[in-house]
């Protein structure tokens, strides 16, 4: 099993540039979410998406943009890096389906991005 | 806004020692806390907690939730250097599905 599988693992960008981390889940699972990790500052949650078709934002969403474009990919999107963007990102997923929907979330393994 | 706090944010400890590790939370709408583990990439799953009072243990690892004072404690006992790591604490939120992440401790056994 893959799990949650996230690409690239590491990027440098220029101030300025714009790409899109990938995130899939072939665990079949409803929710997914995209976290920042910054020194000191745990998980920050950017965007998530409860199921298909929505998305919702988290505590940091400026400067990103998401797409759930089906069930097992949710990207995250930066229109115009920053050097605050600097950070480690994680995608993760979680609950199966309707039936059992409060389980662990599984993690992939990060994406290291550098703005210069 | 949804809020969860760990602390102490740093700790460190000789190995055999035990720790203590707290999250407290205030939230909209709790469904359950969940203990993380995370050593060099992603982190791990620990436990998952609903219900106040009832005790969750692997191994070394024990942890408990309060949801009247609404916090929860992990207790790792005999400390070894492998529990070296940052521990997260999240909560969930009913009915948005949302996952909110506290600050993390770092925890450092020293032999």
């Amino acid at each position: 099993n893959a799990g949650v599988t996230q690409t690239p693992k590491f990027q440098v960008l220029k101030t300025g540039q714009s790409m899109t981390l990938q995130c899939a889940q072939d665990m079949n699972h409803n929710s997914m979410y995209w976290y920042r990790q910054d020194p000191g500052m745990g998980l920050r949650l950017i965007y998530y998406s409860a199921s298909e078709g929505t998305t919702d934002k988290g505590e940091v969403p400026n400067g990103y943009n998401v797409s759930r474009l089906n069930k097992r990919e949710f990207s995250l999107r930066l229109e115009s890096a920053a050097p605050s963007q600097t950070s480690v990102y994680f995608c993760a997923s979680s609950d199966p389906h309707r039936g059992r929907m409060n389980t662990e979330a599984f993690f992939g393994q990060g994406t290291r991005l550098t703005v210069v | 806004e949804d809020k969860v706090v760990q602390s102490p944010l740093s700790l460190v400890v000789h190995e055999g020692d035990t720790v203590t590790l707290n999250c407290s939370y205030e939230v909209t709408n709790f469904r359950s806390l969940l203990w993380y583990k995370q050593e060099k990439k992603a982190p791990t799953f620990l436990f998952m907690l609903t219900s106040s009072g009832i005790e969750k243990k692997s191994g070394r690892l024990s942890s408990i939730l309060d949801k009247k004072e609404l916090f929860s404690i992990l207790n790792i006992t005999a400390t070894q250097t492998g529990d070296s790591a940052v521990y997260l604490c999240a909560v969930r939120i009913q009915g948005a599905q949302k996952l909110v992440f506290g600050q993390g401790t770092r925890l450092t056994i020293n032999p």
